[in-house]
């Protein structure tokens, strides 16, 4: 069992360039999401999903885009990248929306310049 | 929408001390999850508490849930250097779309540091 699978582990990306962050899980786990961790902000929820071709916006949506067509995937698209999206992204999953333990990835460190 | 505050921010204790973060929540929560995250690390699930009242042990951690379900607290008994990181407390909200949709919200954590 692999659990969650993050690629890449670091980026660095030219301001206005886009890229997708990809996320795996081979749990069968209905909810994933993403987030992100800044220095003193904690996990901020990007956009989750509850299931396949289901998903909703967090708290921190803008300029980040989704989608899931599959259980399994949950990938994150940054559309035109800022140095304000220097972060450290998280996917997480669980199987079921809030009710249960919710497993983390390694991470992506993303830097953009 | 629901927010979820914990405090302190950060805490530097002498090993051997004990440490206690506290999470509070704008609304009542139907549960409460801890996580423990390293220093370079990701986020590693604790425990999840789910009764009014509520009070589990591991080994030297107590987690507390209030008696209203709207706080909840994390204590570790002497401290060791093992336990630096921080600490998050998540809880469910309803998502935008409503129904049975959620979504989970965490605090931002109180960073832990251990002086050997």
């Amino acid at each position: 069992n692999a659990g969650v699978t993050q690629t890449p582990k670091f980026q660095v990306l030219k301001t206005g360039q886009s890229m997708t962050l990809q996320c795996a899980q081979d749990m069968n786990h209905e909810y994933m999401s993403w987030y992100r961790q800044d220095p003193g902000m904690g996990l901020r929820l990007i956009h989750y999903s509850v299931g396949a071709g289901i998903t909703d916006q967090g708290e921190v949506p803008n300029g980040y885009n989704v989608s899931r067509s599959t259980t399994e995937d949950f990938p994150l698209r940054l559309l035109s990248a800022a140095p304000s999206q220097t972060s450290v992204y998280f996917c997480a999953s669980s199987y079921s929306w809030g009710g249960t333990e919710a497993f983390f990835g390694q991470g992506t460190r993303l830097t953009v310049v | 929408g629901q927010q979820v505050m914990q405090i302190p921010q950060y805490q530097h204790v002498q090993e051997g001390e004990d440490f206690t973060t506290y999470c509070n929540s704008s609304t009542t929560l139907s549960n409460i999850q801890w996580y423990k995250q390293r220093p370079g690390g990701h986020p590693v699930f604790l425990i999840q508490l789910v009764k009014s009242g509520e009070v589990k042990k591991q080994k030297r951690l107590t987690f507390q849930f209030g008696e209203a379900k709207k706080n909840s607290s994390l204590h570790i008994t002497a401290t060791q250097t093992t336990d630096v990181g921080t600490y998050f407390c998540a809880g469910p909200a309803r998502g935008s779309s409503g129904g049975s949709n959620y979504k989970l919200t965490f605090g931002k954590g109180t960073l832990l540091t251990v002086n050997p």
